[in-house]
């Protein structure tokens, strides 16, 4: 069993639509990251989480570190927002090095 | 603005050929990791630097080396590039401790 599972593992919406990515994991961790990677792309930081939530413009972030659980939120969606998301956490166990989840491939059509 | 910058952006070689990649970056980041990315998969940490300190990941291939000259470079030198190696390769930063990484554009390998 990975150490980080997300799902789903693909996920088409409307545009508009409110989407959830969901990300368990189960090794002890410092922080929890979210990435996005477009197609043919380089990562890029949405969000470092360690408790409670985080909000920036329609993307939102929550982890629930007694239920080893985060969650990435995505309101009003849009074309633009289609990306590989990536949920990462720092695993105590590796020396805080990122452990990966396999990705949320999101499409979201006009 | 502070990034992390990766050159060349694509890079074509030719089996057996050696192959360097290069990093450099304007945080003042002293970590620096290099992933390796194939197709449809999650990044792969290869090794990581703590200021000078070479971390290695186990299963990294010794034809892999990387080089540190100053907090600003990284280069990732691929001795004998073989076909299976053919990936994106993505740099990233971070401050020492549990501090987000700042990635890269990624440089995408192709070997022919």
């Amino acid at each position: 069993k990975n150490e980080v599972e997300q799902s789903p593992q693909n996920l088409t919406a409307q545009e508009g639509e409110f989407i959830t990515i969901n990300c368990s994991y189960s090794v002890g961790i410092s922080a929890l990251h979210w990435l996005q990677q477009h197609p043919g792309g380089g990562i890029v930081s949405l969000f470092m989480l360690s408790s409670g939530k985080k909000k920036h413009g329609r993307l939102i972030a929550t982890i629930n570190i007694q239920e080893k659980h985060s969650s990435l939120h995505i309101t009003a969606s849009h074309p633009r927002d289609s990306a590989v998301y990536i949920c990462a956490v720092r695993n105590n166990n590796a020396g805080n090095m990122l452990t990966f989840g396999g990705g949320t491939r999101l499409m979201v059509k006009p | 603005d502070a990034m992390v910058i990766q050159n060349p952006r694509y890079q074509v070689t030719q089996f057996g050929k050696p192959v360097t990649l290069s990093c450099s970056q304007t945080l003042n980041h002293n970590v620096m990791y290099w992933y390796q990315q194939k197709s449809s998969q999650a990044p792969k940490l290869l090794f990581h630097y703590y200021d000078k300190d070479f971390n290695n990941e186990a299963d990294t291939p010794d034809n892999f080396q990387s080089r540190r000259p100053n907090t600003s470079f990284c280069f990732l030198d691929i001795r004998s590039p073989g076909l299976g190696d053919a990936a994106m390769y993505l740099c990233a930063t971070s401050r020492r401790g549990a501090y987000e990484q700042y990635f890269g554009p990624g440089t995408r390998l192709t070997v022919t």
